[in-house]
């Protein structure tokens, strides 16, 4: 399995800011993914990103809001940006496993906006 | 990606075997089964999955009915440490890695 690391693991922000969210894993992979798990709610995939690529996103979500980096095979940031109340949700990225039919997860970020 | 049916929560005792369903009656033939869950305030954690044949790994059991309208995941000898939400999500095809959760079934593991 892939070990996946997160930053910050939690943040409390002022609305109208913006955060970005690391993401690490310990083996280089292809697919990185990023969901966001709103208070009580289920995961939602934000986007898909893919080195060297545009990330892929999802109804409902948009670069201008969700900007993405894939630099490397091991490395991933989502940043928030004019955050709102209504983006206070886990936030987690997932990687692809050396079997390329599982996901791990990683640990999410907990994001609080007031 | 195909929708699945979970019932909302479910009980087990501590040592006896938890199985929990899920339909999935509009899965398409490039589509897989997959089995996560979640301990309160962790990320998800993959299980197991199949395709049509049963499927056994060191955590659980995934049955798979012939029709594959439908499967159950068998946890065989449960512990309190299992007390999560069980994801049942079918993925494949075009969508293939993009995950698709839904409310899952919030399994209690009583002493």
């Amino acid at each position: 399995s892939a070990v996946i690391s997160q930053k910050p693991s939690r943040d409390i922000c002022q609305r109208g800011t913006s955060l970005t969210i690391q993401c690490q894993v310990d083996s280089q992979v292809t697919m990185m993914f990023w969901y966001r798990q709103q208070p009580g709610q289920s995961l939602t995939l934000i986007a898909t990103a893919n080195q060297g690529s545009e990330a892929t996103y999802e109804s409902g979500f948009v670069i201008d809001k969700f900007p993405i980096s894939r630099p490397n095979l091991t490395f991933s940031t989502l940043t928030v940006s004019n955050m709102s109340p209504e983006d206070s949700s886990i936030y987690l990225c997932s990687v692809q496993g050396p079997e390329a039919e599982t996901q791990y997860f990683g640990p999410g970020t907990r994001l609080l906006v007031l | 990606d195909a929708k699945t049916t979970q019932p909302p929560s479910m009980d087990c005792a501590e040592g006896r075997a938890a199985n929990l369903p899920c339909n999935h009656s509009t899965i398409s033939g490039n589509e897989y089964v997959y089995w996560y869950r979640q301990i309160h305030s962790q990320g998800p954690q993959y299980i197991i999955h199949g395709l049509k044949n049963n499927e056994t790994n060191e955590m659980a059991s995934l049955i798979i009915t012939e029709d594959r309208k439908s499967s159950t995941l068998i946890l065989p000898h449960a512990t309190l440490r299992d007390t999560a939400v069980y994801y049942c999500i079918v993925n494949g095809g075009t969508s293939y890695g993009k995950l698709t959760f839904g409310q899952g079934t919030i399994l209690t593991v009583h002493p």
